[in-house]
């Protein structure tokens, strides 16, 4: 069955540094969306990146997509505290209709 | 900015009671979807929903379970009699066109608790 799976479950890094966070999934994609949740909260769209597509930006964000491997990551440069969260990837395919998998997610924690 | 909005943001209910939970999706958005995400773990799809039907479901989305859109604002889960691992935050999301092509905007979620 298709699943997202990231990689590191955790990642701890200082204020200023980078944040990479790696995303497999198995099935073939129509796209591939990362999202943000603070601890108890919704989720918070980041960027949709779509199969034929292979690397977007958005401001500190920068996502790519690599469909022969099935995997993704998202990289957060020049991290800040309010970055801490879990990240999500998600998946969305054709099975009849389209249906979006998520990922168990990433817990990032920025210390200041 | 629009938003979507969910009611109540907490409900706590007794085994085998039904509960409707509130959505108000993007105004301008035509599909709608529910997730659940019980503690500590994934988020998992539920149900999406175009033109009045469902489009698809998961395992999950059983005969328990059903959506509605009752007026042209509001879109509802509703669960029938309520089970303790029913217990769990429960997203709706929408979006202009189907989840191939647009980003979800997810509302702030209901946490469920089944008592």
């Amino acid at each position: 069955s298709q699943q997202g799976e990231e990689d590191p479950q955790a990642l701890s890094i200082q204020e200023g540094e980078n944040a990479t966070m790696n995303c497999s999934y198995k099935t073939s994609i129509n796209n591939l969306q990362w999202y943000r949740q603070n601890s108890g909260r919704g989720l918070v769209h980041l960027i949709l990146i779509r199969s034929n597509e292979r690397e977007k930006h958005s401001g500190r964000l920068r996502v790519t997509l690599d469909t022969s491997k099935k995997s993704s990551s998202l990289l957060i440069t020049a991290s800040r505290a309010a970055d801490t969260a879990s990240y999500f990837c998600a998946t969305t395919s054709y099975t009849g209709g389209f249906k979006t998998i998520f990922g168990a997610g990433t817990r990032l924690f920025v210390k200041a | 900015e629009p938003e979507v909005t969910q009611t109540p943001s907490h409900q706590v209910t007794q085994m085998g009671q039904e509960v409707i939970l509130r959505c108000v999706p993007i105004s301008n958005h035509l599909y709608f979807y529910w997730y659940r995400q019980i503690l500590g773990q994934k988020v998992e799809f539920l149900v999406s929903f175009y033109n009045n039907e469902i489009s698809e479901k998961s395992e999950i989305f059983d005969d328990q379970f059903s959506v509605e859109r009752p007026d042209g604002s509001n879109f509802t889960l509703k669960i029938r009699s309520t089970k303790l691992e029913d217990s769990a935050m429960y997203f709706c999301a929408s979006s202009e066109r189907d989840s191939s092509y647009n980003e979800q905007f997810f509302g702030p979620g209901t946490r469920l608790t089944v008592l």
